[in-house]
């Protein structure tokens, strides 16, 4: 069985760009969870969907959105990125409410 | 948020015994996890625990559970250089979101 695939893996974008990124879940997961993860601050959860829907939000600003596809995909936005926006993030799948698997990261920096 | 507290480094010698241990807050969490990273990957689950465990082994990992101090540890055996990396606990807390600890680095010594 394929793991939680997250594309790209590196990104570099300068201030003030959007971004997006994608998490292509575990076969059969239906949840999807996102984190920020920086040496600072450690592993921020920012948002979960289930069956489209989000379903839990971290404390996060509004530039920070999220969405899922019918065939559970998830991708992330940030827009008007800021240099503190700089971080690993994490897609993680899971079957119910246990159990997180997670992808390899995207790596952001902003320049 | 739920307060999930580990400490930072451990540094062992190959072949001998880690510890590593966490406290947390939420003590309704119905399981609890450790989690492996290495450099530039996600985290992987190691294993994890029910919450009306005291005690799982899994091979080399021993997990003890002590509810009534909040604290979890996890014991690597015969440790070896490839487990090197940082090790996460986590807790579910309020809604079922995940609370991670800071990560310890564990550092084997050849």
């Amino acid at each position: 069985k394929a793991g939680v695939t997250q594309t790209p893996r590196y990104l570099i974008k300068t201030r003030g760009q959007q971004v997006t990124l994608s998490c292509s879940p575990i076969s059969g997961h239906r949840s999807v969870s996102w984190y920020q993860q920086t040496p600072g601050q450690g592993l921020q959860f920012l948002f979960e969907y289930f069956s489209e829907t989000q379903r839990n939000k971290g404390n996060f600003p509004g530039r920070f959105s999220g969405r899922q596809f019918s065939n559970s995909r998830s991708e992330m936005n940030v827009s008007t990125l800021e240099l503190g926006d700089s971080a690993l993030y994490l897609c993680a799948s899971s079957l119910g409410r246990e159990k997180l698997f997670f992808g390899s990261g995207t790596q952001l920096s902003v320049l | 948020g739920e307060d999930v507290e580990q400490s930072l480094f451990l540094s062992v010698r190959e072949g001998d015994s880690s510890v590593i241990n966490c406290t947390y807050t939420d003590s309704s969490s119905t399981y609890l996890y450790w989690y492996k990273q290495e450099p530039g990957a996600g985290l992987q689950l190691l294993t994890y625990i029910f919450s009306n465990m005291d005690m799982k082994q899994d091979q080399r990992l021993t997990v003890l559970l002590n509810k009534k101090d909040k604290h979890l540890s996890l014991r690597i055996a015969d440790t070896q250089t490839g487990d090197s990396a940082i090790y996460f606990c986590a807790e579910t807390g309020t809604g079922n979101q995940f609370y991670f600890g800071t990560g310890t680095s564990l550092t084997v010594i050849p």
